[in-house]
C-alpha cells in the first residue's frame, strides 16, 4: 500500500524548535515530489513548498521563504519540514503529499502532524 | 487572500448537478493545463479527486468531472450524494517562483 505516515502532534513553546517527519512506503520514494501544506485552525490549505527526494532540490511559497526548512532522507524514505524558532501564529495542521511530476497533483497525503505553539 | 477564488459555498439536493468555480489569471490557471481539485471531510486529510483539469485518478467517481475555460476551471458533481458534503480545493502550477497556488475552498452542502 501507497501510504505517507506523518509524526505525531506536537506541543512547543514559542521560540522552539521543531522537526516532523513524513516517511514514504510502498512507491519509489525519490520518483515523486514531497510537499507541505498548512492548514491553520478553521482555514484553507495552504502550499508551503516542495522537495524533490531524489537531488533535494526544494522551491518554496514566498509566503514560507525564510520561515522553514525542508529536508529530505532518500536512505530512509523521509521527508521533514523543521522551524528554529515557533511561533503562536505556526499553530497548524501540516500535511506533506506526494505529487505526481509534471502533473502537481497530490494524490497521496499523510494523515497529517498538528502543531500547538502557546506559552 | 488566495491566489485563486473559489465560492465561499454551494449547495445541492441529492441526485442535482452542482459546479465549483475556480478563477485565476493566465499566469496559473489560463495558461497551463495543471488544474488539480481535492475534497476535504472535516478531521481528515484531503483528497485527489481531479489532476490536470480533467483527469480522474483510479478510484475516483465518474460522478465527478473538470473542465477549464479561460482562466476558470470548474469541478462538477453530478448524482450528488450525502458523502459528497465537504470542503472543495482547487490548486494550479502557476509560473514564477511561488510554482503552486490553492483556492479558498467552497464548502458543498448537500440539502
Amino acid at each position: 500500500e501507497v501510504q505517507l505516515v506523518q509524526s505525531g502532534a506536537e506541543v512547543k513553546k514559542p521560540g522552539e524548535s521543531l522537526k516532523i517527519s513524513c516517511k514514504g512506503s510502498g512507491y519509489s520514494f525519490t520518483s515523486y515530489w514531497v510537499a507541505w501544506v498548512r492548514q491553520m485552525p478553521g482555514k484553507g490549505l495552504e502550499w508551503m513548498g516542495i522537495i524533490d527526494p531524489g537531488d533535494s532540490d526544494t522551491r518554496y511559497s514566498p509566503s514560507f521563504q525564510g520561515q522553514v526548512t525542508i529536508s529530505a532522507d532518500k536512505s530512509i524514505s523521509t521527508a521533514y519540514l523543521q522551524w528554529s524558532s515557533l511561533k503562536a501564529s505556526d499553530t497548524a495542521m501540516y500535511y506533506c503529499a506526494s505529487m505526481g511530476r509534471g502533473s502537481y497533483g497530490m494524490d497521496v497525503w499523510g494523515q497529517g502532524t498538528t502543531v500547538t505553539v502557546s506559552s | 487572500q488566495s491566489a485563486l477564488t473559489q465560492p465561499a459555498s454551494v449547495s445541492g439536493s441529492p441526485g442535482q448537478s452542482i459546479t465549483i468555480s475556480c478563477t485565476g489569471t493566465s499566469s496559473d490557471v489560463g495558461g497551463y493545463n495543471y488544474v488539480s481539485w481535492y475534497h476535504q471531510h472535516p478531521g481528515k486529510a484531503p483528497k485527489l479527486m481531479i489532476y490536470e483539469v480533467s483527469n480522474r485518478p483510479s478510484g475516483v467517481s465518474n460522478r465527478f468531472s473538470g473542465s477549464k475555460s479561460g482562466n476558470t476551471a470548474s469541478l462538477t458533481i453530478s448524482g450528488l450524494q450525502a458523502e459528497d458534503e465537504a470542503d472543495y480545493y482547487c490548486s494550479s502550477y502557476t509560473s514564477g517562483s511561488t510554482l503552486l497556488v490553492f483556492g479558498g475552498g467552497t464548502k458543498l452542502t448537500v440539502l
